[in-house]
């Protein structure tokens, strides 16, 4: 069985400064691990995942998460926030079978860029 | 990248009747997909897997004969709330899982469809 942990359900940054969302997963198995961003009244769109390799993942609009299996963790960062950043995020993690099937989400945060 | 497209994107029914939400992949093929419902601010919870040309597969406490899924073609799926009743009311999402490219396996959503049954 699969699960994440999103610590924080809201999280308000100024614009400009570090973004930084958590996200602790469980597996019983290697996993592969996604963050999606979810605007109002829009499906989600794949921020980055890793799979396997490299520990540190580069998605897109800036954003970067590192995998650390000893801590069991894959939180997103993103050095300077943008006003167009605020939006719901969802860490997800599946099973590697196909890569991507089921996904299991977390409850997500919602992040807040102020002037 | 791959396209998923959702319809209608909003809903509004009466209580008893039959809503028809579609997913059509546009620009590949998914010979799987994905329907999620999510609640107002909360995460999305799988509903079903879709397989073209055979059963659904539901998830533990979803209805199949509430939430009847078809998969008829390689690029559509779609989702019907059989009876539908205010409690159906939500936010339903679909996913499709490009089985050929550089990306084998990434899911790529739709745009979601609100629907209200008053």
């Amino acid at each position: 069985a699969q699960s994440v942990t999103q610590l924080g359900s809201h999280v308000s940054v100024s614009e400009g400064a570090l973004v930084l969302l958590r996200c602790n997963y469980s597996s019983s198995v290697p996993p592969y691990l996604f963050w999606y961003v979810q605007y109002p009244n829009q499906g989600l769109q794949l921020l980055l995942k890793y799979t396997t390799g490299a520990t540190l993942v580069k998605g897109i609009n800036g954003f970067e998460a590192e995998f650390k299996k000893s801590e069991t963790s894959f939180h997103l960062t993103k050095p300077s926030a943008h006003m167009s950043d605020a939006a719901e995020y969802f860490c997800a993690v599946s099973a590697p079978t196909g890569g991507g099937n089921k996904l299991t989400f977390g409850t997500g945060t919602q992040l807040k860029v102020e002037l | 990248g791959a396209v998923v497209s959702q319809h209608p994107s909003r809903v509004i029914c009466k209580s008893g009747t039959s809503v028809k939400i579609e997913c059509r992949s546009l620009d590949f093929q998914a010979t799987t997909m994905f329907w999620y419902r999510q609640f107002p601010k909360q995460s999305l919870m799988l509903m079903a897997t879709s397989n073209e040309g055979s059963k659904a597969t539901y998830e533990q406490g979803v209805e199949k004969d509430k939430f009847l899924i078809n998969h008829a073609s390689l690029t559509l799926s779609t989702l019907t709330v059989t009876s539908a009743h205010p409690e159906d009311s939500s936010f339903y999402i679909c996913s499709a899982r490009l089985v050929a490219g550089p990306n084998t396996g990434e899911l790529f959503f739709g745009e979601g469809s609100r629907l209200t049954v008053l």
